[in-house]
Parts: C-alpha cells; sequence; structure tokens
C-alpha cells in the first residue's frame, strides 16, 4: 500500500499570501496524483489531477507540480475562501489512499 | 448537471448490516467508474471501494475486504455499497464518488450518508 505524507499539518498564514503544501509518497506514483479542498460541512471538491492539471473552474491560483514521490500544491496568493482543510489521493494503483490533510487556517 | 444522491445510512449494531444506495444522474452512468469514500468524525477521508462502469471489477481497501461489497445496477443508475460484520470503526460519513469515465480522481461527490455503528 502506498502511504502519502501530507506536511505540514497546519499552515497559519493570513490573505494574501502565498501557501505550499507538500505531499510525498512512500513509492513512485508517477504523475498519479490529486489534490482536494474540504471546508466543513462540504463534500471534498477536486483541484488538481494527475498531478498539475487543475480540475474545472478552480482558479490559476491553484497550481500542483512534482512527480515520483514529491509532490507540491500551491495557492499564489491566498483568498479568504481558501482557508480549508487540503487531501492529496493517489491512483497509480490499488489500494487507492489519501494523505491525512494539511489544514490552511487564518 | 452530474448529481449524485446517497441514502440508506443510519444506526446499526456492531456486526450488523447496512445497504447504502447512491443514485446517479447527469451522465452516462454505465460509462464510468463508481466509488466509495467515508470520513469518521473529525478525521480524513478514507477511499473505500471501486468498481469499473461495467460491474466486471471491483477493489477495496484492506480495512473492509471481506465484509464490504460494492456493486451496481446500471439499468437503475444506481450504486451501492453492502456493510456486512459492522463495527465501531466504520462509523462515517459515506460518499460515492466519480470521476470522468474510468479514471480515479473524484470530481464529482455526493454530500454523503452517515452511518453510525453502535450498541
Amino acid at each position: 500500500e502506498i502511504v502519502l505524507t501530507q506536511s505540514p499539518a497546519t499552515l497559519s498564514l493570513s490573505p494574501g499570501e502565498r501557501a505550499t503544501l507538500s505531499c510525498r509518497a512512500s513509492q513512485s506514483i508517477g504523475s498519479y496524483l490529486a489534490w482536494y479542498q474540504q471546508k466543513p460541512g462540504q463534500a471534498p471538491r477536486l483541484l488538481i489531477y494527475d498531478a498539475s492539471n487543475r480540475a474545472t473552474d478552480i482558479p490559476a491560483r491553484f497550481s500542483g507540480s512534482g512527480s515520483g514521490t514529491d509532490f507540491t500544491l500551491t495557492i499564489s496568493s491566498l483568498e479568504p475562501e481558501d482557508f480549508a482543510v487540503y487531501y492529496c489521493q493517489h491512483r497509480s494503483n490499488w489500494p487507492l489512499t489519501f494523505g491525512g490533510g494539511t489544514k490552511v487556517e487564518i | 448537471e452530474v448529481q449524485l444522491l446517497e441514502s440508506g445510512g443510519g444506526l446499526e449494531q456492531p456486526g450488523g448490516s447496512l445497504r447504502l444506495s447512491c443514485a446517479a444522474s447527469g451522465f452516462s452512468f454505465s460509462s464510468y467508474a463508481m466509488n466509495w469514500v467515508r470520513q469518521a468524525p473529525g478525521k480524513g477521508l478514507e477511499w473505500v471501494a471501486s468498481i469499473r462502469g461495467s460491474g466486471g471489477s471491483t477493489f477495496y481497501a484492506g480495512s473492509v475486504k471481506g465484509r464490504f461489497t460494492i456493486s451496481r445496477d446500471n439499468s437503475k443508475n444506481t450504486l451501492y455499497l453492502q456493510l456486512d460484520s459492522l463495527r465501531a470503526e466504520d462509523t462515517a460519513l459515506y460518499f460515492c464518488a466519480t470521476g470522468r469515465g474510468e479514471t480515479y480522481s473524484f470530481l464529482y461527490w455526493g454530500q454523503g450518508t452517515l452511518v453510525t455503528v453502535s450498541s
């Protein structure tokens, strides 16, 4: 089973600042990584798929990079609505797994 | 518009069974792999199971293999999850989710159905 380790667990930033979130895989997963945003009481929302492709209607301030075992989600300038929990997920093989999440807080 | 509507959650005793359903609309259901993802209260996301569009292949997380069964009825555009031998640690909000076609990045999500396992 591929383990995804997200860091940091919590990121304390202010609106307008840049956020850099990390996801590390226990073995190579190519580019088969997705990023999700989840707000309290809501279902997750797909932000990035296949490491660097923005999903439909996702603002350009969200970008993804990486391949192999190290991946990064960058939010270039935080908007108030971006404060949430972010998860990574791989689809390289079975079983699929999610990372433990990074909370971006004000 | 893609819609996924889960139902069937509730309170069940340890060792009991439940059947969850996910009614899908707005896309060609039989062409899409379907998935269940759960989230225990205050915890992160956990993938549970997936099924290919044809229903011919199924995949499970180790924590549920042998106890849960994913299935689908393409004539009814409905996905199912049979939960047997329930344990307290199965308590969670269960989401139905799908991507585009046979991909496994989850673009569309339902709002979830809550399963509580307690005596």
